[in-house]
């Protein structure tokens, strides 16, 4: 498996509060995703990095920002928690921009309540 | 992942072939892809096929590909019970900094013994 991580693995939290979720790779790949998949709707990008400190929108990128300080970590924060951002979040690293040899973690189950 | 589309479900005996059909819209899509979720796993990279190619072959895997219809497939011959998984498509964008990856909604194979 590639070395990619994501932490923590399940999180239950309320409404209203910041999450911060990790996504830790060992690679040194230069692009890095986030995503969340939600029934009916396969997967859809959130956040992603080209490169450290430099981050661009997705298609869902509302109510998420990101940060990127070094090469192997990218986190993805949710300033204030609702519940329709209960999902399943997954990371992926990637070498090129073409995504021919991308990776995925093994996901994040967040439950807002 | 609304702009790629596929059949929800597809049940087939082991040892048939199956195939996972997949219809996408972006006729500048440099690259599609197959991925494999397994329960509680993130996406799997199965395979890839350039877009100036029509056909490409792994092993068990055959990957067809329409530019005119703008239609994917990817078939599975001799299909094993550890086959059973959801099947995702996905096309790349070239946009800004990367290409994104545009998931279908994902098809879950069922392989009965």
């Amino acid at each position: 498996d590639a070395g990619i991580t994501q932490s923590p693995r399940h999180k239950v939290t309320e409404t209203g509060t910041p999450v911060t979720l990790r996504c830790h790779q060992t690679e040194n790949h230069r692009y890095m995703y986030w995503y969340r998949q939600d029934p009916g709707h396969g997967l859809r990008l959130i956040h992603y990095s080209y490169g450290v400190k430099d981050t661009d929108k997705g298609e869902v990128s509302d109510g998420y920002s990101v940060s990127r300080s070094k090469t192997e970590d990218f986190l993805l924060t949710l300033e204030s928690a609702t519940s329709s951002q209960t999902s399943v979040y997954f990371c992926a690293i990637s070498v090129d921009r073409e995504n021919t040899e991308a990776f995925f973690g093994q996901g994040t189950r967040l439950t807002v309540v | 992942g609304e702009d790629v589309e596929q059949s929800l479900f597809l049940s087939v005996r082991e040892g048939d072939s199956s195939v996972i059909n997949c219809t996408y819209t972006d006729s500048s899509s440099t690259y599609l892809y197959w991925y494999k979720q397994e329960p509680g796993a993130g996406l799997q990279l199965l395979t890839y096929i350039f877009s100036n190619m029509d056909m490409k072959q792994d092993q068990r895997l055959t990957v067809l590909l329409n530019k005119k219809d703008k239609h994917l497939s990817l078939r599975i011959a001799d299909t094993q019970t550890g086959d059973s998984a959801i099947y995702f498509c996905a096309e790349s964008r070239n946009r800004g900094a990367t290409n994104k990856l545009i998931f279908g909604t994902g098809t879950l194979l069922a392989v009965q013994p």
